[in-house]
């Protein structure tokens, strides 16, 4: 089956640092990744779309130099928040396809928490 | 209209009944359509994949497309406890996935 990592499961930091949050694809390569954020008991709300070797497109109101997103490989992209705050503690997840517009991977979501 | 409509739930049933999870969408051009389980603070999981008019079934699980009515359905039978999870229904579209709001599903014992 298609597995997709993403790590850390979960961090805690403070107020004004940066967070890098990991997301591979294990036995396939990714065309393209997305990036989510979930708040409790709400669906999924797509942050961005990222393509290898190019830069990620952020959707409306979503800050991009706030949310760094790096497509280094066909099997990892990376989300840093930076100069994190309290608001933006969130259960973040990271999803990737093998073929665009078909099914898409999860990974199992980091959970940030800003102090 | 919003693209995918899915009622929120929650919604709860006795163990071992069937269960049916509904999602209607607007966009005659949707081709496929998923089914994710997900559990409180976990990543989706990809349950159910089609991409025709029809029934698909999986164990438990049996998806239903209805193209002309732009109605899908998930059904479950024999549902247990660990059935008790939110349900996505989801249409990959424009190099995006459209999802649904999720039902939460609550089985009792």
């Amino acid at each position: 089956g298609a597995v997709v990592s993403q790590h850390p499961s979960w961090v805690i930091c403070k107020s004004g640092t940066s967070v890098k949050i990991e997301c591979r694809s294990l036995d396939f390569q990714a065309t393209t990744m997305f990036w989510y954020r979930q708040f409790p008991k709400q669906s999924l709300m797509l942050m961005a779309t990222s393509n290898e070797g190019s830069k990620a497109t952020y959707e409306q109101g979503v800050e991009k130099d706030k949310f760094l997103i790096n497509h280094a490989s066909l099997t990892l992209s990376t989300l840093t928040v930076t100069s994190a705050h309290p608001e933006d503690s969130s259960f973040y997840i990271c999803s990737a396809n093998r073929v665009v517009n078909t099914e898409a991977f999860f990974g199992q979501g980091t959970r940030l928490t800003v102090v | 209209q919003k693209e995918v409509e899915q009622d929120p739930g929650p919604l709860s049933v006795p163990e071992g009944a069937i269960v049916s999870l509904n999602c209607t969408y607007s966009n005659s051009a949707f081709q496929y359509f998923m089914w994710y389980r997900q559990y409180s603070r976990k990543g989706p999981e990809l349950l159910m994949y089609t991409y025709s008019s029809g029934n698909k079934e999986d164990g438990r699980f049996t998806a239903q497309v209805d193209k002309s009515s732009k109605y899908i359905s998930l059904f479950i039978r024999d549902s247990q406890p660990s059935d008790s999870a939110t349900y996505l229904c989801a249409m990959p579209f424009d190099d995006k996935i459209i999802f649904g709001k999720g039902t939460r599903l609550h089985i009792l014992p």
